[in-house]
């Protein structure tokens, strides 16, 4: 499975933007990449997909470097409702997620 | 619209025993996955379902089965119960198809299984 990695935790103040980093040095050209957030005891919550092109909808921004080695979810206006844990992951041909660590998002008041 | 439903929310099962977890997708999606949340491995895939049928399946023992109805409800299967098996099991549904396309995927609340 391709791999991508992430920072363990980030801290964000309430009303400020917020950009979450990933690698994914080994993507295929087929791969796309998802940003799933999860908050205590909830399933998953998708944010954001894309494959090539900068990506944008009502729950953020997806910037997908042009070598596709990395991509940054960018949450414009961070709000309480916000801190989650963040997964960033790549979807082959095999129809599957393959979920690593993610990141903890804080967002202080 | 509704979303996944998973059933039941919460399950005690005793070691060796089985049990079998059912996942209602959102009406018109054809693709059905699961997965399986600890605080040790993560989440980790087990299978996926498309039109009745198991498109790919994950890195775990024959004791966990699922299957796919014409109405593209899901259920899975854990025989045997381990102590190991205690976790979150999610289900995922998506539009799912045959093209290149990908489309996100809505998760279900879940249901907690602890085998005692």
């Amino acid at each position: 499975d391709a791999k991508t990695t992430q920072p363990n935790s980030m801290e964000s103040n309430e009303e400020e933007p917020v950009h979450l980093p990933c690698n994914h040095s080994t993507i295929s050209g087929t791969d796309y990449i998802h940003w799933y957030r999860q908050l205590p005891s909830q399933g998953p919550e998708y944010v954001i997909h894309g494959l090539t092109s900068n990506v944008n909808n009502r729950m953020a921004s997806l910037a997908i470097a042009e070598d596709r080695k990395s991509s940054t979810l960018i949450l414009h206006r961070a709000t309480l409702r916000d801190a989650a844990v963040y997964y960033c992951i790549l979807q082959g041909d095999d129809y599957k997620l393959s979920f690593g660590a993610g990141t903890t998002v804080t967002v202080r008041a | 619209k509704a979303g996944v439903t998973q059933t039941p929310r919460y399950l005690i099962k005793t070691r060796g025993q089985q049990v079998t977890l059912s996942c209602s997708p959102i009406s018109g999606h054809r693709s059905v996955s699961w997965y399986q949340q600890t605080p040790g491995q993560g989440l980790q895939f087990l299978f996926e379902y498309f039109s009745e049928t198991q498109r790919n399946k994950g890195n775990f023992p024959g004791r966990f089965s699922g299957r796919q109805f014409s109405n593209s409800r899901s259920e899975m299967n854990v025989s045997t119960l381990e102590l190991g098996d205690s976790a979150l099991y999610l289900c995922a549904s998506s539009l799912g198809g045959t093209g290149r396309q990908s489309d996100g995927y809505t998760f279900g609340s879940g249901t907690r299984l602890t085998v005692v």
